[in-house]
């Protein structure tokens, strides 16, 4: 079975930094690209970026580009997203989400996501 | 960026009646137009896959069509548990987008 458990959400200040971590479990992850999208309180999707398995191929949201980072550690089955320089605007409940494919395609599997509250 | 525009915003509907959501594109996307389902509380679940491929768990009264620009998913015979707010997403250009969403209200 799938798992994807995301963490390392919080109340942060403006401008200050949070790194979240994605756990995943249940298939083999460096067969997978994978994923980090958003959702604001009350309001729809967004996503953040994504990242091939071997991290060739990576992509950002206009939003997020050059304040965050994603990366992943194959040997530990983990996915990272460092956001820097946060705003008001990135209050959200961050998910994890798991690609179809080694490159990136679409998501099929979600975690229950980990909230993040910029505010001072 | 691809902008994905969703008809109508909100719908009442009563069981057994016929859904019908519109998904525009701002741009041609080919088939790469993906729809999930998203009830309260939970995490983003997909239904239809490219437009019109079936996601295996998922009953057969969801159904997808179109290609381009304009799309549509078809919920057959609503039932109760399919209340739930419906998104597409595009995966057809980076940065990938979503559409506003579409909630199903059961009457």
């Amino acid at each position: 079975e799938v798992q994807l458990v995301e963490s390392g959400g919080g109340l942060v200040q403006p401008g200050r930094s949070l790194r979240l971590s994605c756990a995943a479990s249940g298939f083999t992850f460096d067969d997978y690209a994978m994923h980090w999208v958003r959702q604001a309180p009350g309001k729809g999707l967004e996503w953040v970026s994504g990242i091939s398995w071997n991290s060739g191929s990576i992509g950002y949201a206009d939003s997020v580009k050059g304040r965050f980072t994603i990366s992943r550690d194959n040997a530990k089955n983990s996915l990272y997203l460092q956001m820097n320089s946060l705003r008001a605007e990135d209050t959200a409940l961050y998910y994890c989400a798991k690609d179809t494919t080694a490159w990136l395609r679409l998501f099929d599997y979600w975690g229950q996501g980990t909230l993040v509250t910029v505010s001072s | 960026e691809i902008v994905l525009t969703q008809s109508p915003d909100f719908q009442s509907v009563t069981p057994k009646e016929k859904v019908t959501i519109t998904c525009r594109a701002s741009q041609s996307i080919g088939s790469s137009l993906h729809w999930y389902q998203q009830k309260p509380d939970q995490s983003p679940k997909l239904l239809i896959k490219y437009a019109s491929q079936s996601i295996s768990g998922v009953p057969s009264r969801f159904s997808g069509s179109g290609s381009g620009t304009d799309f549509t998913l078809t919920i057959n015979s609503l039932e109760a548990e399919d209340a739930a707010t419906y998104y597409c997403h595009q995966s057809s250009s980076l940065p990938w987008t979503f559409g506003q969403g579409t909630k199903v209200e059961i009457k």
